[in-house]
C-alpha cells in the first residue's frame, strides 16, 4: 500500500497568512493526488484533484502543486473560513490512502 | 442538488452486525463508482471499500476484508455496506462517497458505535 505523510500535523496561522501544507507519498503517484478540507462534524470537501486542478466552486486562493512523491497545498491568504483540517489522498492505486491530516488553527 | 444520505448506524455489541445504506439523488447513480470511507473519533479518514457502477469491480481495505460487504442497487439509487463481526475499533463515522479516483460527493455520515 502507498503511505501518505503530511506535514505539519498542526499549523497555527493568522488571517491573511500564506499557508503551505506538504504531502509525501511512499512511492511515485504521478499527479494522482487530491486535497480535501474538513470542518468539525462535517464531511470532507474536495478542493484540488490531479495535484493542481481546482474543483469547481473552490476559491482561487487554494492551489496545489507537485508530482511524483512530493506535493503541496497552498492557501495564498488565509481566511476565517479556512480554519479546518486538510487531508491529501492518493488515487494512483487501490487501496486509496489518505494522509493523517493537517489542522490549521488560529494563531 | 446532489444528496447522499447515509442511514443504519447505531450502537452494536462486539461481534454483531449492522447494515448501512446510502441513498443518492441528484446525479445518475448507475453511472458512478461509489465508496465507503470511515473516520474514527478524533482520527483521520480511512477508505474501506469501492464498487464500480455495475458492481463488477469491488475492492476492500485489509482492515475489513472478509467482514464487510459492499453492494448497490442501481434501481433504488442506493449503496450498502453489510458489516459483520464488528469490533470496538470499527467505531467510527461512516461516509459514502462517489468517484473512482477522488471523491467529489460525500454524505453527512452515520455513526457506528461498537460497545458492550
Amino acid at each position: 500500500d502507498i503511505q501518505m505523510t503530511q506535514s505539519p500535523s498542526t499549523l497555527s496561522a493568522s488571517v491573511g497568512d500564506r499557508v503551505t501544507i506538504t504531502c509525501r507519498a511512499s512511492q511515485s503517484i504521478s499527479t494522482w493526488l487530491a486535497w480535501y478540507q474538513q470542518k468539525p462534524g462535517k464531511a470532507p470537501k474536495v478542493l484540488i484533484y490531479k495535484a493542481s486542478s481546482l474543483e469547481s466552486g473552490v476559491p482561487s486562493r487554494f492551489s496545489g502543486s507537485g508530482s511524483g512523491t512530493e506535493f503541496t497545498l497552498t492557501i495564498s491568504s488565509l481566511q476565517p473560513d479556512d480554519f479546518a483540517t486538510y487531508y491529501c489522498q492518493q488515487y494512483n492505486s487501490y487501496p486509496a490512502t489518505f494522509g493523517q491530516g493537517t489542522k490549521v488553527e488560529i494563531k | 442538488e446532489v444528496q447522499l444520505v447515509e442511514s443504519g448506524g447505531g450502537l452494536v455489541q462486539p461481534g454483531g452486525s449492522l447494515r448501512l445504506s446510502c441513498a443518492v439523488s441528484g446525479f445518475t447513480f448507475s453511472s458512478y463508482s461509489m465508496n465507503w470511507v470511515r473516520q474514527a473519533p478524533g482520527k483521520g479518514l480511512e477508505w474501506l471499500s469501492y464498487i464500480s457502477s455495475n458492481s463488477d469491480t469491488i475492492y476492500y481495505a485489509d482492515s475489513v476484508k472478509g467482514r464487510f460487504t459492499i453492494s448497490r442497487d442501481n434501481a433504488k439509487n442506493s449503496l450498502y455496506l453489510q458489516m459483520n463481526s464488528l469490533r470496538a475499533e470499527d467505531t467510527a463515522v461512516f461516509y459514502c462517497a462517489s468517484g473512482y479516483t477522488y471523491y467529489d460527493y460525500w454524505g453527512q455520515g452515520t455513526l457506528v458505535t461498537v460497545s458492550s
